[in-house]
């Protein structure tokens, strides 16, 4: 079957626009995570959802950072007012469930660059 | 304040011999560890996993060992091939009870030389 799909492959921004990245996850995988990966680092967790609970914010590094799921489908990651140092890889995975053993599949990526 | 540290940028071996790949972590309430394998402009892919009640998994090639007293795991390729080149991220897993997110170490790139 299909892998988690994200869109645009890449982003390249000016600084203070907003930008919307999407998710679509695996078909029956109900737990979706957002990491990101800055040049040269390991990938950082932003947020996490989990059917229809509350999701778990804990990452996201500003409150320009927000994320909406419907139901157990796509997700979109929105930055407002984009900065420099939001230039990254973001990176959408799913599981079947969110336990710790239940391996995460990733997708390819949203390049984003602000200029 | 990293709690999954792979301290080695980088790691070159020749085919055929052992590649191993070290990770420390310090968080002692990990509960699961991964390997994930990265190629270039593709997402990350599972490779495989342990848990924390174990001290070594198996699959293939590839074999994690974990010494929680030490705070360390590695992951040995052998024989290694050219194929498997890549970046390779640690991560560790802390279910709280609702999620399970993955902290992950800033990777390291092995080179596989034919």
């Amino acid at each position: 079957g299909a892998g988690v799909s994200q869109s645009p492959s890449n982003k390249v921004t000016e600084k203070g626009k907003d930008v919307e990245l999407r998710c679509d996850p695996i078909s029956g995988h109900t737990a979706l995570y957002w990491y990101r990966q800055r040049l040269g680092q390991g990938l950082e967790f932003l947020i996490y959802f989990q059917g229809n609970s509350a999701p778990d914010k804990s990452g996201l590094p500003s409150d320009r950072f927000s994320a909406e799921r419907t139901g157990e489908s796509v997700s979109t990651l929105t930055i407002q007012r984009t900065q420099q140092e939001d230039s990254a890889v973001y990176l959408c995975a799913s599981s079947l469930s969110g336990g710790s053993s239940y391996e995460q599949y990733f997708g390819p990526g949203t390049r984003l660059t602000v200029t | 304040d990293q709690q999954v540290k792979q301290n080695s940028p980088s790691l070159s071996v020749q085919e055929g011999r052992i590649s191993i790949l070290n990770c420390d972590y310090t968080n002692s309430m990990f509960d699961y560890f991964l390997w994930y394998k990265k190629y270039p402009a593709e997402g990350p892919t599972f490779l495989i996993s342990i848990s924390s009640i174990k001290d070594k998994n198996e699959d293939g090639r590839f074999t994690v060992f974990l010494n929680k007293s030490a705070k360390h795991l590695s992951l040995h390729i052998v024989p290694s091939q050219p194929g498997d080149s890549a970046v390779y991220f640690c991560a560790a897993s802390l279910y709280t009870g609702a999620n399970s997110k993955l902290t992950f170490g800033k990777g390291i790139t092995l080179s596989v030389r034919p």
